[in-house]
């Protein structure tokens, strides 16, 4: 079974609106780590925001918030007053602490933003 | 504090080839991780070192084999070059038990198999 599910291939918002990036994971583990990774057409990947298992609140991160959803097993990356600098690919990850910090990474969201 | 430096940047090998991928981490990162990136499957995990030890492995065949000096760098290597291994590797370190532990990457060296 896949650990991370991202089923939106691609998306278009337009500039200055909010979107919302869907990711699902798949672990029995307690004790496990959520990122959101941003990869621009140059290739490197970006750390955006981390929601820790046990952690209550959703993260944040300036424009970045992390709508997780526990029991659903959901953590959907919410990007806020979408920029053009914001058209990347986007990928959901998953670290099981267990399993000695591996980590698993979803198939990306190709995200355009338009003027 | 300087990033994760891997070199070559860009390489084009044929088929048969071996080849060497360096990496750098962060200082004070211990752990370093490496992934293939391709257009059809993803980030896909290949291993990861901890302190010289290979403590993880992904499902890739024995031509693909790594290692990490006392001083953290890591090399990975390829073998008998197939067509398909042309892709991006992605190198990775991480401050283990520090902060978030999240995976700091490189820029990634691509490599192009004829």
């Amino acid at each position: 079974a896949q650990k991370i599910t991202q089923t939106q291939p691609g998306m278009f918002v337009q500039e200055k609106e909010a979107v919302t990036l869907d990711c699902t994971y798949d672990t029995s583990d307690q004790s496990y780590g959520l990122f959101w990774y941003k990869q621009p057409s140059s290739g490197e990947m970006i750390f955006l925001i981390y929601q820790g298992s046990y952690d209550e609140q959703n993260a944040t991160e300036g424009r970045y918030s992390l709508n997780f959803q526990k029991a659903r097993k959901s953590a959907n990356l919410v990007i806020s007053a979408s920029q053009l600098g914001d058209s990347a690919m986007y990928f959901c990850a998953m670290r099981e602490v267990r399993n000695f910090n591996k980590f698993y990474f979803g198939s990306g969201t190709k995200l355009n933003v338009k003027p | 504090k300087a990033g994760v430096t891997q070199t070559p940047r860009y390489l084009i090998k044929t088929r048969g080839q071996q080849v060497t991928l360096s990496c750098s981490p962060i200082s004070g990162h211990r752990s370093v991780s490496w992934y293939q990136q391709t257009p059809g499957q993803g980030l896909q995990f290949l291993f990861e070192y901890f302190s010289e030890t290979q403590r993880n492995k992904g499902n890739f065949p024995g031509r693909f084999s790594g290692r990490q000096f006392s001083n953290s760098r890591s090399e990975m290597n390829v073998s008998t070059l197939e067509l398909g291994d042309s892709a991006l590797y992605l190198c990775a370190s991480s401050s283990q038990g520090y902060g978030t532990g999240e995976l700091f990457f490189g820029e990634g060296s691509r490599l192009t198999v004829l």
